[in-house]
């Protein structure tokens, strides 16, 4: 059974296009995260999601929405995509990490994203 | 904001014994955390470290120092499988908890 799973897994699009990555884990998890690698391999996070809420939103462009219909899943959704949004995006799950513990996060497979 | 450090990249021997090193600069240290990043695949947890000493697991251990805010993974009997980018993240407390990751060091294991 996949833990954390994403679709689609490569995506090429043309700039300016608007466009969606999905994300859904079987784990039980209350809290969801997307990531972005860049081609130096860094990854940064993007967004954090507790319960349905939002408990984090860093410094990423408006362009980027994550939307979380309920607690398994966590979409992402691109506006107006640009040349430099191309990256491999990872979504993430793990227990509640507000507090004092030693919760993994558990990586989906990730989805590189190609803008041309 | 946090600082890490981990080496670019570094090369072993299958056999071997290879050392990450991993140095941050904090407030508020709240654990520290390995994963295993092989390429074009997920990046997979390794270890946790929260209080200062060496923790053993397999193949591999993970040793902290929060007085010099410094740590380093230790690979044991190098297996060319091992081949992969090596992650450490930092977490702080207060705020979001989560996780602030390094560059990654990319190891290279060779026959």
């Amino acid at each position: 059974d996949t833990a954390v799973s994403q679709t689609p897994k490569y995506l090429v699009t043309q700039m300016g296009n608007d466009k969606s990555i999905k994300c859904e884990q079987n784990l039980g998890h209350d809290t969801m995260y997307w990531y972005k690698q860049d081609s130096k391999k860094f990854l940064k996070i993007m967004f954090s999601y507790n319960n349905k809420e939002l408990i984090i939103n860093e410094t990423v462009p408006n362009r980027f929405s994550p939307k979380s219909p309920d607690k398994a899943h966590l979409n992402l959704h691109i506006n107006s995509l640009e040349l430099g949004d191309s990256a491999v995006y990872f979504c993430a799950s793990s227990q509640e990490i507000r507090f004092d513990n030693s919760y993994e996060q558990y990586f989906g497979p990730g989805t590189r994203l190609t803008v041309t | 904001g946090q600082n890490i450090d981990q080496p670019t990249e570094m090369t072993a021997t299958e056999g071997a014994i290879v050392q990450i090193n991993c140095t941050y600069q904090t407030s508020g240290f709240n654990g520290l955390f390995w994963y295993q990043q092989h390429a074009g695949e997920a990046p997979t947890f390794l270890s946790y470290n929260v209080l200062d000493g060496l923790e053993e697991k397999g193949r591999f251990s993970s040793f902290l120092s929060r007085s010099k805010g410094y740590s380093y993974l230790l690979l044991k009997e190098l297996q060319m499988k091992d081949s992969a980018s090596y992650l450490c993240a930092v977490r702080v407390s207060g705020g979001s908890y989560i996780p602030t990751f390094g560059r990654g060091t990319s190891l290279i294991v060779h026959p």
